[in-house]
């Protein structure tokens, strides 16, 4: 069975310092991965995707980037956290096929910046 | 603009009632419609998948209905349990592929009180 985990579960974290989510998947090979950012109250945003290692697709920036080091690892990151990255993140995967693949997603990070 | 509206966006009902979702969209092209179960500060469970014009799924005691001529969708929830609090997420899928982009409703809140 294919298990996703995320970390940390909720960070605090001060305006203007790095910050660093991951998001790993155990159980299945060449999947294709994802990160959604939510922010309070709001609606659910794809920030980026990869279908392999070292490739990374940016859908909506929000200043951070991701990155894949590893087929199974998914990184988001910056180096000077803003207000507006507060909110929720989330990590998913899908099998890296054709159709209408379903997206698989992770417990998420809450991520306060004050 | 935002592409997938959802009604009502907030709903309490008592343990035992039947409830009704709505979602509208305009994403084109629309190639498939799921519907996501968001407990508080955790990630997303789908509950079921529309693809075809006029489809109908149904799972246990949620069915869902999907009209494309109208690009509208319905979430039935029957017998409603105080487990069922949660937020009801709409997302249209653009492509059939796993690369295709999502785009989300903000959701109905669905509170069910005993």
């Amino acid at each position: 069975a294919q298990t996703i985990h995320q970390w940390p579960v909720a960070e605090i974290k001060a305006v203007g310092s790095p910050l660093s989510l991951g998001c790993t998947i155990k159980g299945k090979s060449s999947p294709n991965l994802y990160w959604y950012w939510q922010a309070t109250g709001g609606t659910l945003q794809q920030l980026f995707y990869s279908i392999t290692v070292g490739q990374v697709e940016s859908v909506v920036q929000l200043n951070l980037s991701a990155s894949r080091p590893k087929d199974d690892q998914f990184i988001l990151s910056t180096e000077k956290l803003l207000l507006s990255h507060s909110g929720f993140y989330l990590c998913a995967w899908s099998p890296g096929t054709g159709g209408y693949a379903e997206q698989f997603f992770g417990p998420g990070t809450r991520l306060t910046v004050l | 603009k935002t592409q997938v509206e959802q009604s009502p966006q907030s709903l309490v009902v008592r343990q035992g009632e039947n409830c009704v979702l709505q979602c509208n969209y305009s994403v084109t092209p629309d190639n498939h419609l799921r519907w996501f179960k968001q407990d508080t500060g955790k990630g997303l469970v789908s509950l079921t998948v529309l693809v075809h014009e006029n489809d109908k799924t149904s799972n246990g005691r949620y069915s869902a209905t999907l009209d494309k001529d109208a690009k509208h969708s319905t979430l039935h929830i029957t017998a409603t349990l105080l487990d069922d609090t949660a937020t009801y997420i709409c997302v249209v899928g653009d492509r059939g592929s796993a690369l295709g982009r999502l785009h989300f409703g903000a959701g109905t809140q669905l509170i069910v009180i005993p």
